[in-house]
């Protein structure tokens, strides 16, 4: 595997179901990312980690609870969602966290609350 | 305010056309970066070019070029000759002072359609 990979690609789940989503980096990156893509919103920035440590939190409702046990695996653990959660969930790496340099992303989770 | 904006919301052009993906921005930093993104089908953002703001020289790669401009605070991306294969999003980002820290503020996008 080579750059950074997600699954599941697509995600239908209930309300009261949990998930979790999982993101792996094969680069040597030691900051990982989670966003939010919605349609016609910028991408939302969600978490960030820097040498597995959480430096970020966007203000972020706690149904979506992070989890980065190494520098190379992050995941976003999902509970008691809502359908305004609808969305494509990115995660991205880069060299270092602070976005002076680029993040390499990968493909997506789908996921759909009904 | 600052700011990204990509007035184009969707582009239609045949192949082998030229195109030109605007991107205008608004900060009070003197030391900023600009991106660029690619977004095709599949999901994943595909990093194109990083730009510091002490260089302002345009930069070709291939087919794609770049047009930095800090009078105007722009950096508009062209596609020389397009092909199927560039149909995508694109995103414009800019990277600014946050505190101590840096954000990273993106565009909405530009839907671009290169049709046979």
């Amino acid at each position: 595997e080579t750059g950074v990979t997600q699954t599941p690609r697509h995600l239908v789940m209930g309300m009261t179901n949990k998930k979790s989503l999982k993101c792996e980096q094969h680069l040597g990156h030691n900051a990982m990312y989670w966003y939010k893509q919605s349609a016609k919103k910028p991408l939302e920035l969600m978490f960030v980690y820097n040498f597995k440590e959480q430096t970020e939190n966007n203000s972020v409702p706690s149904r979506f609870s992070p989890e980065c046990p190494n520098s190379s695996h992050l995941f976003l653990h999902l509970h008691t969602l809502q359908p305004e959660d609808s969305a494509l969930y990115l995660c991205a790496s880069s060299h270092t966290s602070g976005f002076l340099y680029e993040q390499y992303f990968g493909p997506g989770t789908r996921l759909t609350v009904t | 305010a600052q700011k990204v904006t990509q007035a184009q919301t969707e582009i239609s052009v045949v192949e082998k056309e030229d195109v030109t993906l605007d991107c205008v921005y608004e900060t009070r930093d003197t030391t900023y970066y600009l991106f660029w993104y690619k977004q095709p089908p599949s999901g994943e953002l595909v990093f194109l070019i990083r730009r510091n703001s002490f260089d302002e020289q345009n930069e070709i790669s291939g087919r794609y070029s770049w047009n930095f401009q800090k009078s105007t605070s722009s950096f508009n991306f062209t596609i020389t000759a397009s092909q199927v294969v560039d149909s995508a999003v694109y995103f414009c980002a800019l990277s600014v002072r946050a505190g101590n820290n840096r954000k990273l503020i993106w565009g909405l996008g530009t839907s671009l359609a290169v049709n046979p």
